[in-house]
């Protein structure tokens, strides 16, 4: 079926840990984004790409690394998670950027403790 | 630099009332404007949004926004609310750095009483 798929759902890591949330599109959409949703920050983009081996920051990048190898593949590491990072991450892919509708991943809840 | 602000964290509407949402935007030049909504537990639905055009737009489940720009605002409204209409709803605007991203709103949390 098509659609943007995130895994896992639920994660519960250490502090100092490096975890790596997945997401997977079909629609071989350009762009794909990386967002986290925190109470009273609504959503804040991490980090962005236009297109596979392109990516740059967002609004909040810093603790986090992206790779696109693929169009499809849009993985976002923590290399050294904090508790800050606790959060609920949510991956989207759209076929022209900001410009046309973005599809959204059901989340990942991520928790640091 | 552009932003949205979306001045009330929950609004409550009686079933079969006439419901808004408010936003109001921060931008130089011409906005992109949308509003997604979020259900429990789901990533966001796209509902609807401005480029250019009607100041009115419509929109999926019945839901419409009207552009003001002399006022700077997006007000998301819809003319009777269902019970199913409570979730979270987000105003966005277009990043106008030359990144093709989203700024999302704050988000207002709806509840429609039965």
């Amino acid at each position: 079926d098509a659609g943007i798929t995130q895994s896992p759902r639920y994660k519960i890591t250490e502090t100092g840990r490096q975890v790596t949330l997945m997401c997977h599109q079909t629609w071989s959409h350009s762009y794909m984004f990386w967002y986290r949703q925190d109470l009273g920050h609504g959503l804040r983009l991490i980090y962005y790409s236009a297109a596979a081996d392109i990516t740059d920051k967002g609004e909040v990048p810093d603790g986090y690394v992206v790779s696109r190898s693929k169009t499809e593949n849009f993985p976002l590491t923590l290399e050294s998670a904090t508790r800050s990072q606790t959060s609920v991450y949510f991956c989207a892919s759209s076929s022209q950027g900001a410009v046309t509708e973005a599809f959204f991943g059901q989340g990942t809840r991520l928790t640091v403790v | 630099a552009q932003s949205v602000a979306q001045p009330e964290d929950q609004v409550n509407v009686a079933e079969g009332n006439p419901l808004t949402v408010k936003c109001t935007y921060s931008v130089s030049g011409n906005p992109y404007l949308f509003w997604y909504v979020q259900y429990p537990n789901r990533g966001l639905q796209f509902l609807l949004k401005y480029i250019t055009g009607d100041n009115l737009v419509k929109g999926s489940y019945g839901f419409e926004a009207e552009f003001n720009k002399s006022q700077t605002s997006f007000h998301l409204k819809k003319p009777s609310a269902l019970v199913s209409d409570s979730a979270l709803y987000f105003c966005a605007v277009r990043d106008q750095t030359g990144a093709n991203n989203l700024f999302f709103g704050t988000g207002t949390r709806l509840t429609v009483i039965p």
